[in-house]
């Protein structure tokens, strides 16, 4: 299984809700990895978690919470975003070996998330 | 900071005709991937480029890597509808890959 599952593909949020968004991978890998893009724009490193710990945070806003409950889970936990937090949601993961965080990346479909 | 910058920013070409998207790297890169983006779709691996000089096929499409190794490049021979999205380079940073800009390919029937 090659895949990375991302759930929802699409979510509507008003700025005082709370919403999580799920990754899910079974290719072993141990380095996981949210990502956000803008339309016309590369995808942008939010969190790193390599074997469920989190490693690095690219100085991301606390209303973007990040959880690892297992080696195959990714969580992103949503509070009190802005509008122009409106973007498409990325999750990937990577085998962890040699060259993590820099090794290939396995990116997921994405959440669309729209901030109204 | 560590750059990675990608030319040109748009493509437009007649389905057909070759198409071919340049990267260059601030610094020396152990390594360069792509990855393509459809319209409405997610970042896929293409391949990653090891060795200096380095030319690798896939059917239509041929990358190589510069003997500096601070530069790449992909190739697309006669390009069909399938090939339209935005093809994007990267390389590894401290801490992280950085991406290039992307090139949006698109594909005049």
């Amino acid at each position: 299984d090659t895949e990375v599952t991302q759930t929802p593909k699409h979510l509507v949020m008003g700025m005082t809700n709370k919403k999580s968004l799920k990754c899910e991978q079974h290719m072993g890998h141990r380095a996981m990895y949210w990502y956000k893009q803008k339309a016309k724009k590369p995808p942008e490193l939010m969190f790193v978690y390599s074997y469920e710990k989190l490693s690095i945070n690219e100085s991301v806003p606390s209303r973007f919470s990040p959880e690892c409950p297992n080696s195959s889970l990714l969580n992103l936990h949503l509070h009190a975003l802005q509008p122009e937090d409106s973007a498409l949601y990325l999750c990937a993961s990577s085998q962890n070996r040699g060259a993590w965080p820099t090794d290939t990346q396995y990116f997921g479909p994405g959440t669309r998330l729209t901030v109204l | 900071g560590q750059q990675v910058m990608q030319i040109p920013q748009y493509q437009h070409v007649q389905e057909g005709e070759d198409f071919t998207t340049y990267c260059n790297s601030s610094t020396t890169l152990s390594n360069i991937q792509w990855y393509k983006q459809r319209p409405g779709g997610h970042p896929v691996f293409l391949i990653q480029l090891v060795k200096s000089g380095e030319v690798k096929k896939q059917k239509r499409l041929t990358f190589q890597f510069g003997e500096a190794k601070k530069n790449s490049s992909l190739h697309i021979t006669a390009t069909q509808t399938t090939d339209v999205g935005t093809y994007f380079c990267a390389g590894p940073g401290d801490d992280k890959i950085i991406f290039g800009k992307g090139t949006r390919l698109h594909i005049l029937p």
